[in-house]
Formats: structure tokens, sequence, C-alpha cells
């Protein structure tokens, strides 16, 4: 069965730094999404991609985030400088189309860890 | 309004007993509410999702019971067994949003 991955699952990196996880979303969907998920809480939304264009962002998603989908397999989010409240599980998805019927799928997670 | 609140936060249930997982939301806006499971390591899942058109769905031993004019749906898995040990989120979508909104995630334990 065809599923999302995602790479690295964990990532330990210093206030300050830049990071870039990294999701390779199902072959044939055309929307993807990057979600978070700090440790005890709640999956949080924070963008959509479509067409080479973002659809919709969080609040939470500012100018430290950007995505993009450099080749026609991988889709990446980067942190330009991190902080210590970015640390959560990260989790990137995608669907064959918008809303329902189509499911999103889930990746198993990118752990980031800031310190 | 753009909340989904959830609960309980966790629950211990015996072997063949019945979960209960009840969500509740503002916006009468949102059309599609789906249930994820998500297991240690592992990314959430779709499990089963409805509508707010129909009042009840079920897919073998996960129920939806969906309640309109409270605002309100719940998950009841019949005849629970420790492979549901899981933590479970109920979402909601709006229509042409391309996001869910998730709850705050119960964790289920199952008894042998």
């Amino acid at each position: 069965e065809p599923e999302v991955t995602q790479t690295p699952s964990h990532q330990v990196t210093q206030m300050g730094q830049e990071v870039i996880l990294r999701c390779v979303p199902i072959s044939n969907h055309l929307y993807f999404y990057w979600y978070r998920q700090i440790l005890g809480q709640k999956v949080e939304f924070l963008v959509s991609f479509y067409n080479n264009e973002i659809s919709e962002k969080s609040e939470i998603f500012d100018d430290q985030f950007s995505v993009e989908r450099p080749d026609g397999s991988n889709f990446t989010l980067k942190i330009r400088s991190t902080k210590l409240e970015d640390s959560a599980m990260y989790f990137c998805a995608s669907s064959e189309g918008a809303g329902d019927p189509y499911e999103q799928y889930f990746g198993p997670g990118t752990r980031l860890t800031v310190t | 309004q753009q909340q989904v609140k959830q609960s309980p936060q966790s629950l211990i249930v015996q072997k063949g007993g019945i979960s209960i997982i009840n969500c509740a939301y503002e916006n009468t806006a949102f059309d599609y509410f789906p249930w994820y499971q998500q297991f240690p390591g592992k990314g959430p899942a779709l499990l089963i999702a409805i509508r707010p058109d129909v009042s009840e769905k079920k897919e073998g031993r996960f129920t939806i019971s969906f309640n309109k004019s409270a605002k309100q749906f719940s998950l009841h898995i019949m005849d629970s067994q420790p492979g549901d040990s899981a933590t479970y989120f109920c979402a909601a979508e709006r229509p042409g949003t391309y996001k869910y909104i998730f709850g705050t995630g119960t964790r289920l334990k199952v008894l042998a």
C-alpha cells in the first residue's frame, strides 16, 4: 500500500539553526500538507500546498517557515531560525484531491528537538 | 469558533467493553468530521468519517454518532480489543479549506 514517508525520523538542532524536514508524498497525490504536534497537545495545521503554491496557512506558519516541492517527488518544510518552541513532531500529509471524500494520508512524522 | 473540543483525555476500558469518545464544535460551517487513530511512533490514520447529513455511520466495530443540533459527535468502539489501544483524534473541516482542525486527542487503553 502506498504511504507517505518522512526523513529524518528525529532531528536535533540548536536554537537559531536552519532545518529542512523532508517528505515524499504518495505519488499520484496533488495536495500536500504539514501539521505539527507539540508533545501531549493536539495536531495543528501549518500549511497546505497545491500546484506549487501555498493554498492556506495558519498563524503559526510565519516568515520563519517555508515549503517547497523541489522536484516531482519531495515536499519540504524549512524552518529558517529554529526556536525552542518549534520542538514538536512534524507530520507531512498528502491527498489526491481537496476535501471530502479525499482522505489525507499522514506520514510517520519527524520529531524535531531544538536545544 | 475554530476549536474542536474532545473528551476524555484518557480512557481505560476492559476487553470486550464499549469505548466512547466525544467531540464538540462551535463552527456550524464544518461539514466533514473524520476520526483518526494514531499508534505510538506512527502518523495518524483515517479510521472513519461522517458528514452532518447523516446521524450515524458504522464500519465494523466503529460507529460515529452525530448530533447536528447539539454540534456534537462521538466515536463508539464496540467489543474493544487490546489492539485498539491508541490515541484517537476527532477532526473537522470547513468546505473550501484545505485543513483539518483536530481535537486534543484521547489516549485509549484496552485491558486484556
